[in-house]
């Protein structure tokens, strides 16, 4: 099975960076998925990692450790918008994705 | 280029009903998962369809079932609802099983009461 941990809600300001950890525990998976999903609404895809390291996409970059069953998504020049739940999801063989719980972002002015 | 699209939207069913949910994916998309997500539970696997075939299937009851059509629409089917079934429904879609982008559709919200 898999067993994915992230922070349950933080808080930050606006123009800030912020970063959401996302640790898990798995015999083996094929990529981590970040999601973004404001309440009411369908989670919309952020990133994918399937190698170590970091990807970087405009404000949001995400990275992957595998040997350390780590993963991070960073914020960068947080905007009240960014006010949010971001998942962290693993891609294994036949489980479809399996997400952890979530992490509730607040940005303060 | 259309998103992924689910209906109905919203949802009221009573105990003991069935209800089916409708998911138009991706075009081009051929792989349909669907999901479950309450907030006690979060997001969790409910199944995956690929040409026509389940290809993998999480921890529900059998009264959780789903079908994918020849165009790879797809729909679920869940029976004999009881309230613990109220919950956000998703549809997501990608190019292939080991597509590296998943899109969600908004979801059908369903209240058993």
């Amino acid at each position: 099975g898999q067993n994915i941990d992230q922070p349950t809600e933080m808080t930050a300001t606006e123009g800030a960076i912020v970063q959401i950890n996302c640790t898990y525990q798995t015999s083996g998976f094929n990529g981590l998925f970040w999601y973004q999903q404001h309440a009411g609404e369908a989670p919309t895809f952020l990133s994918y990692n399937v190698l170590d390291g970091l990807e970087e996409k405009g404000r949001f970059s995400s990275f992957l450790s595998r040997s350390k069953g780590y993963s991070y998504l960073l914020l960068k020049e947080l905007q009240m918008k960014d006010s949010a739940s971001y998942l962290c999801a693993l891609r294994g063989g036949a489980d479809g994705l399996t997400f952890g719980k979530g992490t509730h972002l607040i940005i303060q002015p | 280029k259309a998103g992924v699209t689910q209906t109905p939207r919203y949802l009221i069913k009573t105990r003991g009903q069935q209800v089916t949910l409708s998911c138009s994916p991706i075009s081009g998309h051929r792989s349909v998962s669907w999901y479950q997500q309450t907030p006690g539970q979060g997001l969790q696997f409910l199944f995956e369809y690929f040409s026509e075939t389940q290809r993998n299937k999480g921890n529900f009851p059998g009264r959780f079932s789903g079908r994918q059509f020849s165009n790879s629409r797809s729909e679920m089917n869940v029976s004999t609802l009881e309230l613990g079934d109220s919950a956000l429904y998703l549809c997501a879609s990608s190019e292939s099983l080991s597509g590296n982008t998943i899109y969600f559709g908004e979801g059908s919200w369903l209240t058993v009461v």
